[in-house]
């Protein structure tokens, strides 16, 4: 149980366009998802938290009009990185809890690795 | 403020050691927790244990025992009789439950990269 799946698995885009990376919990409602950034060799940086139903929640010095959080569903959320410059190119891995109060173990997506020429 | 402190960057063993990866944390809450991810070279996070702060009770699954000790503010990781798999990126990570019992966020050592040679 409690598997997260993400696609794609890779991308590479050119500079400017946009890439959507899907996230989804197969066997279980998430109600929170959250999604990191990790560079090479270095630790999981949280970037933005999501709720079902509400707008997700940026760490400080993260730019939301540059990466678009929607968690429509119970099951789904997505990251959208928008006008994608090389600097942007990164491992994004999702995670998925769902129990909101309390601290539940998240499961983490295989990530998606984002490579921008 | 939390901070979870991974001193040990790189680590190589020769296969069938003993291995234990550390693991420093701090926290002002008294009611936290504690978890390890491996992540092998495919990248994907693979969670392997999750401790609250009021259970200090050591554990062991198979090759793998996690040591807690509030005293030292340490939640280290023993793998026994080190198999090649075990290559890979080891996480501590630590969650503060926040006000009103929501979650609180992963904050995440800078991991270790485990190499265990044949």
């Amino acid at each position: 149980g409690a598997v997260v799946s993400q696609h794609p698995s890779r991308v590479i885009c050119k500079s400017g366009t946009s890439v959507k990376i899907e996230c989804r919990s197969l066997d279980f409602q998430a109600t929170t998802m959250f999604w990191y950034r990790q560079f090479p060799k270095q630790s999981l940086m949280l970037m933005a938290t999501s709720n079902e139903g509400s707008k997700a929640t940026y760490e400080q010095g993260v730019e939301k009009d540059k990466f678009l959080i929607n968690h429509a569903s119970l099951t789904l959320s997505t990251l959208t990185v928008t006008s994608a410059h090389p600097e942007d190119s990164s491992f994004y891995i999702c995670s998925a809890t769902y129990s909101p109060t309390s601290t539940d173990t998240q499961y983490f997506g295989p990530g998606t690795r984002l490579t921008v020429l | 403020a939390q901070k979870v402190t991974q001193a040990q960057t790189e680590i190589s063993v020769v296969e069938k050691e003993d291995v234990t990866l550390d693991c420093v944390y701090e926290t002002r809450d008294t009611t936290y927790y504690l978890f390890w991810y491996k992540q092998p070279p495919s990248g994907e996070l693979v969670f392997l244990i999750r401790r609250n702060s009021f259970d200090e009770q050591n554990e062991i699954s198979g090759r793998y025992s996690w040591n807690f000790q509030k005293s030292t503010s340490s939640f280290n990781f023993t793998i026994t009789a080190s198999q090649v798999v075990d290559s890979a990126v080891y996480f501590c990570a630590l969650s503060e439950e926040e006000d009103g019992g929501s979650q609180g966020n992963l904050i995440f050592g800078k991991g270790t990269k485990l190499s265990v040679k044949p």
